[in-house]
């Protein structure tokens, strides 16, 4: 049974960094590419970055372009969202994601999400 | 980016009924790159159809997906009292993916 597991949400400041991690089993993690998506409180989902599972191909969205990165240890079986410059508007659950097809980025879909972690930013 | 916008944004249905969810895109995108997900309360959100028409694993086949081009449907044939929750499109055709709104399908 495929599980991921959010952790390193939390409050803080703006302006502030956070990491984000993702741990992941049940399947062959090195075999998917894996993605962040987040939910502001309230509101729809939003696609924030995603990673190969070679780390060869990496993307984000407009919105944290420059501020996050997104990286994995196979090894570990663990993703990663390294977030700087934290705004206000970043303030949101973030899901680690997981791809269906194997050694796919492009037209491929979410078919596994963990549970989430939340954070908030705020003074 | 495609924007996705889906109709209406609430629903109000009672057991039984038929529900039909709209998501139209702002421009026509890639093979029916497209899924829909379920998203129930303080719960991540989980896939239903992928493909514009197929259904993931284990979905009840009351839920079935249909469209091309720029417009999609998801349509419930007779809710059940556990399909009561917010329905998402998403686009993965032409990155980045995007999802549209969201349709919240509320008990009448």
């Amino acid at each position: 049974e495929v599980q991921l597991v959010e952790s390193g949400g939390g409050l803080v400041q703006p302006g502030r960094s956070l990491r984000l991690s993702c741990a992941a089993s049940g399947f062959t993690f090195d075999d998917y590419a894996m993605h962040w998506v987040r939910q502001a409180p309230g509101k729809g989902l939003e696609w924030v970055s995603g990673i190969t599972w070679n780390s060869g191909s990496i993307g984000y969205a407009d919105s944290v372009k420059g501020r996050f990165t997104i990286s994995r240890d196979n090894a570990k079986n663990s993703l990663y969202l390294q977030m700087n410059s934290l705004r206000a508007e970043d303030t949101a659950l973030y899901y680690c994601a997981k791809d269906f097809r194997r050694l796919r980025f492009l037209d491929n879909w979410f078919d596994s999400w963990g549970q989430g972690t939340l954070v908030t930013v705020s003074s | 980016e495609i924007v996705l916008t889906q109709s209406p944004g609430t629903l109000s249905l009672s057991p039984g009924e038929r529900a039909t969810l709209s998501c139209r895109a702002s421009q026509s995108f890639s093979s029916s790159y497209l899924a829909w997900y379920q998203q129930k309360p303080g719960q991540a959100p989980r896939l239903l159809i992928y493909g514009a028409s197929s259904r993931a694993t284990g979905i009840p086949d009351r839920f079935s997906g249909s469209g091309s081009g720029t417009d999609f449907t998801l349509t419930i044939s007779r809710l059940e009292p556990e399909d009561f929750a917010v329905y998402y499109c998403q686009q993965y055709g032409n990155p980045p993916r995007t999802f549209g709104q969201g349709t919240k399908v509320e008990i009448k």
